[in-house]
């Protein structure tokens, strides 16, 4: 139990141009969705918390009007990526939290996205 | 806000060694603790966790860590090292009661020679 999927796993796109990413959980409902960054040999730098029907709550520093992300239902959490330029080219991995037992049991990661900006 | 300091960002060890690779955190309430393995191009794979009892946890792949609360440490141990457990490892605390929020150690890198 408790998969996370993404889709895609890899996306190439042009620079100017607008990709989404998708977060599923796949066996179980998702009240608490979080969007992560992680560039090459380095940590994951957390993003955003998005609470499903609930506008995200975003770390300082991450432009909310850049990185739109929407949580409409309990199994799904998507994060677009606007106006994308070769800077946000990373990976950008996505967890799920099982309802009131976010932080007591673990975070379900999903499997990682990469994006590429030419 | 809590911090995860994983000394050392680079571990080599000789396959059979002993691996350990090194957590500390900074609440002075035992959080709940964890540690992520990573495979290049991966997502992150739980190892194990300790959220209450038993202070020796033991998880997959052969892998246990043991929290220690007088040095605020959640170190990841296994016996005898394999080929396959190079990757990237995280360790990851989050605050009891209030769930949700992660905060991640900035990784180590685990190199297993022949």
């Amino acid at each position: 139990g408790a998969v996370v999927s993404q889709h895609p796993s890899r996306v190439i796109c042009k620079s100017g141009t607008s990709v989404k990413i998708e977060c599923r959980s796949l066996d179980f409902q998702a009240t608490t969705m979080f969007w992560y960054r992680q560039f090459p040999k380095q940590s994951l730098m957390l993003m955003a918390t998005s609470n499903e029907g609930s506008k995200a709550t975003y770390e300082q520093g991450v432009e909310k009007d850049k990185f739109l992300i929407n949580h409409a239902s309990l199994t799904l959490s998507t994060l677009t990526v606007t106006s994308a330029h070769p800077e946000d080219s990373s990976f950008y991995i996505c967890s799920a939290g099982a309802g009131a037992r976010v932080g007591m049991d673990e975070q379900y990661f999903g499997p990682g996205t990469r994006l590429t900006v030419t | 806000a809590q911090s995860v300091t994983q000394l050392g960002s680079h571990v080599s060890v000789s396959e059979g060694a002993l691996v350990l690779l090194r957590c500390n955190y900074s609440s002075s309430v035992p959080p709940y603790l964890f540690w992520y393995v990573q495979y290049p191009n991966q997502g992150l794979q739980l190892l194990l966790k300790y959220t209450t009892g038993a202070t020796l946890v033991k998880g997959i792949n052969g892998f246990e860590a043991e929290f220690k609360k007088s040095e605020t440490s959640f170190h990841l141990t296994k016996p005898s090292a394999h080929m396959s457990d190079a990757a990237e490892y995280f360790c990851a605390v989050s605050d009891r009661g209030t769930g949700n929020q992660f905060y991640f150690g900035t990784g180590t890198s685990l190199t297993v020679i022949p």
